[in-house]
């Protein structure tokens, strides 16, 4: 596509749920990175995918988080067992290659209620 | 520790002045580094790339420095205009053979007054 899409664009849940976030990155990206940035604070990493090469999970916070990268295209962020802490705008990006600009969604905004 | 050093302080400037923003880095050796701009409620845009062996890049109305010995870049809009009012975020990656994922400063808030 054009850019880079999330969905949803807003979510609440309750607290103790799971919820699964999407993204699709631009056609022909190899790597996808996923951020979190919480109401007036930078970007925290995630996790990265990079073509067929394991991904680089250093940035979840807890074994809650998991994501996955199908077919080398579409990525979802799963977290488990939902927690307050956890509201924020989730961020995905797709950039051609290392070592390019990425090029970020719009965001999906996660409440825990 | 590792640290990416953005002034947290809103820069306000009256249009048609050169704003500079500073991004300081400790303990981390960059490949290269990356600016973006961020509006209110939107994903951050990417505006420039610079290589560790590059000094500088301009792109229109922006320039970049890179001093890797002050670690150190400073970017430049020049001529500003009240639509480059946005928050500014510096991003780098963390050494030459992990070149792939970007570690971001917290942004400067610019604001331009006509």
């Amino acid at each position: 596509g054009a850019g880079v899409s999330q969905s949803p664009s807003n979510k609440v849940t309750e607290k103790g749920k799971d919820v699964e976030l999407r993204c699709d990155p631009i056609s022909g990206h190899t790597a996808l990175y996923w951020y979190r940035q919480s109401l007036g604070q930078g970007l925290e990493f995630l996790i990265y995918f990079q073509g067929n090469s394991a991904p680089d999970k250093s940035g979840l916070p807890s074994d809650r988080f998991s994501a996955e990268r199908t077919g080398g295209s579409v990525s979802t962020l799963t977290i488990q067992r939902t927690q307050q802490e956890d509201s924020a705008v989730y961020l995905c990006a797709s950039s051609l290659a290392e070592g390019y600009g990425y090029t970020f969604g719009s965001g999906t905004r996660l409440t825990v209620v | 520790s590792q640290k990416i050093e953005q002034n947290s302080e809103a820069l306000n400037i009256q249009e048609g002045k050169t704003a500079t923003l500073t991004c300081n880095y400790t303990n981390y050796s960059p490949a290269y580094l990356q600016w973006y701009r961020q509006d209110p409620g939107r994903g951050p845009v990417f505006l420039l790339l610079i290589r560790e062996n590059e000094k500088e890049k301009r792109k229109e109305r922006l320039k970049v420095t890179f001093d890797t010995t002050l670690k150190q870049s400073l970017f430049h809009i020049t001529a500003s205009q009240p639509a480059d009012s946005a928050t500014y975020l510096c991003a780098l990656t963390h050494g030459s053979s992990n070149t792939g994922k970007l570690i971001f400063g917290q942004g400067t808030t610019l604001q331009v007054k006509p």
